[in-house]
């Protein structure tokens, strides 16, 4: 199975700064990671995704870091919006799993 | 494209009435899933299906019934309603068979039971 922690159920930044959500994941066999956000009473929406052949991978705005050794990931927000406020999850998966399984959650809150 | 539907919005049900969760999607997705999540925590899969007559139990099936007659629909019955059922109900699909990519996530089902 798989076991996913979020580091800090809630991070607040201010307006403009950068955003790091972490996560850390126990199944070494994870190959396959995804962020959502979901935003209050709407479904998760997709952000970004990671396979494990890469540490790195940048979309708009966002970057995921990878770090297999430590079972570990993050999301970067570069300059952080009020629309950016939401709960994120990362949801890793592996080769023959035919789900992406979701932890707790981090609320990011963003001070005007 | 309306992507992923669900019906209704927000139910209330009376400890042991039954009722059927409604989701459809447009998208021609093979796979399509059904989450629970509860106040502070994660989503948490209740069943999943990878084709049209095809389902399989997900982390937390027990009290949930599913069925997949069509591609286009995957509909979850709850038999018999208990307190411990209320809940946030997302319907989810993703094209190929497997739930490993990305997922469409509908607007969810607010779920009290009394």
């Amino acid at each position: 199975g798989e076991s996913v922690g979020l580091h800090l159920p809630t991070l607040s930044v201010q307006e403009g700064d950068n955003s790091i959500i972490n996560c850390a994941y126990s199944n070494s066999a994870s190959d396959y990671f995804i962020w959502y956000k979901q935003e209050s009473g709407k479904g998760p929406q997709f952000i970004i995704d990671i396979r494990s052949n890469m540490d790195k991978r940048q979309g708009q705005r966002v970057t995921v870091l990878l770090n297999k050794t430590v079972k570990h990931l993050s999301l970067q927000i570069a300059a952080t919006q009020p629309g950016d406020s939401a709960v994120y999850f990362c949801a890793p998966s592996w080769t023959g799993a035919n789900n992406l399984f979701f932890g707790t959650g981090t609320r990011l809150t963003v001070i005007p | 494209n309306a992507g992923v539907t669900q019906t209704p919005k927000f139910q209330v049900l009376k400890t042991g009435q039954s009722m059927t969760l409604q989701c459809a999607q447009d998208m021609n997705h093979e796979y399509m899933s059904w989450y629970r999540q509860d106040p502070g925590m994660g989503l948490r899969l209740i069943h999943y299906s990878v084709g049209a007559g095809i389902t399989d139990q997900g982390e937390v099936p027990n009290g949930y019934n599913v069925s997949r007659s069509t591609t286009e629909d995957f509909p979850l019955r709850l038999l018999s309603a208990a307190p411990s059922q209320t809940s946030v109900y997302f319907c989810a699909s993703s094209s190929g068979t497997s739930g490993r990519n990305e997922q469409f996530f509908g607007p969810g089902t607010r779920l009290t039971v009394l």
